[in-house]
């Protein structure tokens, strides 16, 4: 069954770290374009990152230079490691396997991320 | 970027017809992804490839592009279908590549 689990959220205070992963079976996350996708409270979806199969990266210009996108391939799971936290980054973290000819997306259940003092 | 316009909310009456738009420049020429997210739950892929359905989602479940709109069409709405509904595309020629529309609340009266 091809299943997403993230995991790694939790409360954070503005400018800490946290590291969010998401462990994928059913399938192989390197052979995938894999995205991560937020949701603030209330509020509606916005794409943060991608990583291609062939390696290449892309992300969201509001978290650009302080998110990375990663893989471990012998672990199967897709990372996203959030350094410099703001208040706004406070969301549900999806991770998604990007599929089919337009690249729509299958989601995991969510991971809530908090940044608070 | 490319910029997704969707209604904020739709109502519906049981039985009836619902129909939710996503506005975008020349959005006929891409493909459109449209998703179901229920509070409290992740999104839920209803249509993709403009008019395709996964496996598991009912007929009542259409969709449509051309021009500068598509459409997602819900017959015989169900109190079930009550929820949030997003449409995406994928802007290949740009490294923002994923576009989600503004989303729209559809109310079943």
């Amino acid at each position: 069954e091809v299943q997403l689990v993230e995991s790694g959220g939790g409360l954070v205070q503005p400018g800490g770290s946290l590291r969010l992963s998401c462990a994928a079976s059913g399938f192989t996350v390197s052979s995938n374009y894999m995205s991560w996708v937020r949701q603030a409270p209330g509020k509606g979806l916005e794409w943060v990152s991608v990583i291609y199969s062939g390696g290449s990266t892309y992300y969201a210009d509001s978290v650009k230079g302080r998110f990375t996108i990663s893989r471990h391939n012998s672990k199967n799971t897709l990372y996203l490691q959030m350094n410099s936290l703001r208040a706004e980054d406070t969301a549900v973290y999806y991770c998604a396997r990007c599929l089919g000819s337009g690249w729509y997306l299958v989601w995991g259940q969510g991971t809530l991320v908090t940044v608070s003092s | 970027s490319y910029v997704l316009t969707q209604p904020p909310s739709v109502s519906v009456a049981p039985g009836q017809t619902a129909r939710i738009t996503c506005g975008g420049n020349n959005i006929g020429s891409k493909s459109v992804h449209w998703y179901q997210q229920k509070p409290g739950q992740a999104p839920v892929l209803v249509v993709y490839d403009d008019s395709d359905r996964p496996s598991g989602i009912p007929e009542r479940f259409s969709g449509s592009n051309s021009g500068n709109t598509a459409t997602l069409t819900i017959s015989r709405v169900e109190a079930g279908d009550e929820a949030d509904y997003y449409c995406q595309v994928w802007d290949s020629s740009s490294d923002h590549p994923y576009v989600f529309g503004t989303g729209t609340k559809v109310t079943v009266l």
